[in-house]
């Protein structure tokens, strides 16, 4: 149980387009899912904290209007990187909140995203 | 906001031998203590957590113990084995649904033959 899935796992684009990364749920439900950034060899960084139904919450430093989040249902949340720049380049991952009572606060991660922007 | 220490950065031990990785904490009111183990390139790995109201919890070759009073806690690792080798973060959060989980910088494990 509690696997997230996020696609695509690799992703090359040029600069100024735009790159959408899904992230899903698939046997549980999650009302709060997190979208990290990971440099090489350092730790994760939260950017958003992605709450269903209602608008994300960025964390200082993050711009909302470059980074979009939607977290249209239970099962899945997007990050959408708008223009994409070379130091946009970096691997993003999601998780998802667990809601079981006992088990609350875990997190669980999608296997992440490599973006390359060109 | 919260704040974790991780340390040491790099760790190398050889097979059979323990490995410990210790963290601190700013932030009082965390409760929540996970442990992640990544894979270069895979995703972090929850391999233990433990909260606010026990002082230490093992799982196999795996232990974790916390000190509330001193804001820090230590993941105890017993007969390494080569597969071990990754990188580590501990981790702290609050309970509650405007948590979120704040990152050590992280361990890197090396398990020599």
């Amino acid at each position: 149980g509690a696997v997230v899935s996020q696609h695509p796992s690799r992703v090359i684009c040029k600069s100024g387009t735009s790159v959408k990364i899904e992230c899903r749920s698939l046997d549980f439900q999650a009302t709060t899912m997190f979208w990290y950034r990971q440099f090489p060899k350092k730790s994760l960084m939260l950017m958003a904290t992605s709450n269903e139904g209602s608008k994300a919450t960025y964390e200082q430093g993050v711009e909302k209007d470059k980074f979009l989040i939607n977290h249209a249902s239970l099962t899945l949340s997007t990050l959408t990187v708008t223009s994409a720049h070379p130091e946009d380049s970096s691997f993003y991952i999601c998780s998802a909140r667990v809601v079981l009572a006992e088990r609350y606060n875990e997190q669980f991660f999608g296997p992440g995203t490599r973006l390359t922007v060109l | 906001g919260e704040n974790v220490e991780q340390h040491p950065s790099t760790l190398s031990v050889q097979e059979g031998d323990s490995a410990v990785i210790k963290c601190t904490y700013s932030d009082s009111a965390s409760n929540y203590f996970p442990w992640y183990k990544q894979e270069l390139g895979k995703r972090p790995q929850l391999i233990i957590d433990i909260r606010s109201n026990v002082g230490e919890k093992k799982d196999q070759r795996i232990a974790v113990t916390l000190n509330k009073t001193a804001k820090h806690f230590s993941l105890h690792i017993t007969e390494t084995q080569p597969e071990d080798s990754a990188v580590y973060f501990c981790a702290a959060s609050t309970t509650g649904t405007a948590s979120k989980l704040t990152f050590g910088t992280g361990t890197r494990l090396q398990v020599t033959l």
